[in-house]
């Protein structure tokens, strides 16, 4: 069976500094890997996705993903954290039938 | 561009009452869900449709109903509401199965408590 895993719950970061959120997988096949982010009381938003090709996947706001096949890792990425940044993060991917969405992680940036 | 829009934004249902959300789209997308988000727990799919007069089970179904008569809509009954479908529900839509690398495109929210 296909699996998408975010291992964090929560993952906190100071206000300028790195960020990583990190996503596994288990799908037969090619994977297609999304990173989704959800506001408070929001609806969910796409940010990137990884289809085929370059490994390294830029998207909105200045994040960034690293596909990696051999870790079967999908890892969100930002050099710099805002605070802004703060909110729940959905990886998500498969390769046949419907999406598969891990459980979140909630993002806190402190100034 | 409005994308997917839901209504209601908020509701509040008692036991075994029966209601529907409203979901439509006008991004002329082929395919179109219904997901429930409980804490802690992501997005569980209860319905999708790949197409108007087509729409299937997805891992949460029970205690649900859809219907797709049009490629805009996509409405989901609640049929006697009880306490475990309380719940924020998102519907979304894509232009071909996300799988494939289509990307979903999401909703607002409706947030549903039933008491």
């Amino acid at each position: 069976a296909q699996s998408v895993a975010q291992p964090e719950d929560q993952v906190n970061v100071a206000e300028g500094n790195p960020l990583t959120v990190k996503c596994t997988y288990s799908v037969s096949g090619n994977p297609y890997l999304f990173w989704y982010v959800q506001y408070p009381n929001r609806g969910l938003q796409f940010l990137l996705k990884y289809i085929t090709g370059d490994n390294l996947v830029k998207g909105s706001y200045g994040f960034e993903a690293e596909f990696n096949k051999s870790q079967t890792s999908f890892h969100l990425k930002k050099p710099s954290a805002l605070v802004s940044d703060s909110a729940l993060y959905f990886c998500a991917g498969g390769s046949q039938g419907n999406l598969i969405f891990g459980k979140g992680t909630k993002l806190s940036v402190k100034p | 561009n409005a994308g997917v829009t839901q209504t209601p934004k908020f509701r509040i249902l008692k036991i075994g009452q029966s209601m529907t959300l409203q979901c439509t789209q006008d991004m002329n997308h082929n395919y179109m869900y219904w997901y429930r988000q409980d804490p802690g727990m992501g997005l569980k799919l209860i319905y999708y449709s790949v197409g108007a007069g087509i729409t299937d089970k997805g891992e949460v179904p029970n205690g649900y109903n859809v219907s797709r008569s049009t490629t805009e809509d996509f409405p989901l009954r609640l049929e006697l509401a009880a306490p475990s479908q309380t719940s924020v529900y998102f519907c979304a839509s894509s232009y071909s199965y996300a799988s494939s690398g289509n990307t979903i495109y999401f909703g607002e929210g409706s947030w549903l408590t039933v008491v």
